[in-house]
């Protein structure tokens, strides 16, 4: 079936602007989940959304940064007035929950460069 | 200090060798232990899990675990030049709900002919 897919692939932007990012996460899955990869980093968690709970929004390093999910389907992820070290791979996962496994599948990434 | 600490490498062997990667943990309460493999300007992709200590074994790759040791390993055997990636591990509590994983940065694997 559909993997996790994410739009755009790339994206380039002026410092200040507002981006959004979007994420259309595997049918049935549950959860979906926000990370971000800096440049020679490993992946830094941001954001999760579980069904219908409140979002655990404990991995947004800043205000500037914001996250819905309508339902059990599609994401986006807003980062308002952009800054340079906003720069790195925006991924999104998804995965069921409960006994049904936990593991996340991602998708192939935002490439988000702030010039 | 990171809570998960994995080598950057980068770690070239010989096709066929075996290969080691290891990632190391402070956080005791990780029960859920991942492995990850990515390809340049690609997405992760999931290689194996498990919940428990021991070894786990799927075709090639054997991930283990010692939580006692806080230490957890992928061994790849017969490598090939299409394993030549970034592997990363990754870990979690289990919360019954959604998990979020904490990563280690990742060792860059390159297998030569």
């Amino acid at each position: 079936g559909a993997g996790v897919s994410q739009s755009p692939s790339n994206k380039v932007t002026e410092k200040g602007k507002d981006v959004e990012l979007r994420c259309d996460p595997i049918s049935g899955h549950t959860a979906l989940y926000w990370y971000r990869q800096r440049l020679g980093q490993g992946l830094e968690f941001l954001i999760y959304f579980q069904g219908n709970s409140a979002p655990d929004k404990s991995g947004l390093p800043s205000d500037r940064f914001s996250a819905e999910r309508t339902g059990e389907s599609v994401s986006t992820l807003t980062i308002q007035r952009t800054q340079q070290e906003d720069s790195a791979v925006y991924l999104c996962a998804s995965s069921f929950t409960g006994g049904s496994g936990y593991e996340q599948y991602f998708g192939p990434g935002t490439r988000l460069t702030v010039t | 200090q990171k809570e998960v600490e994995q080598d950057p490498g980068p770690l070239s062997v010989p096709e066929g060798a075996i290969v080691s990667l290891n990632c190391t943990y402070s956080n005791s309460a990780f029960q859920y232990f991942m492995w990850y493999r990515q390809y340049s300007r690609k997405g992760p992709e999931l290689l194996m899990y498990t919940y428990s200590s021991g070894n786990k074994e799927d075709g090639r790759f054997t991930a283990q675990v010692d939580k006692s040791s806080k230490y957890i390993s992928l061994f790849i055997r017969d490598s090939q030049p299409s394993d030549s990636a970034t592997y990363l591990c990754a870990m979690s509590v289990l919360t019954g709900g959604g998990n979020k994983l904490t990563f280690g940065t990742g060792t860059q694997l390159k297998v030569e002919l």
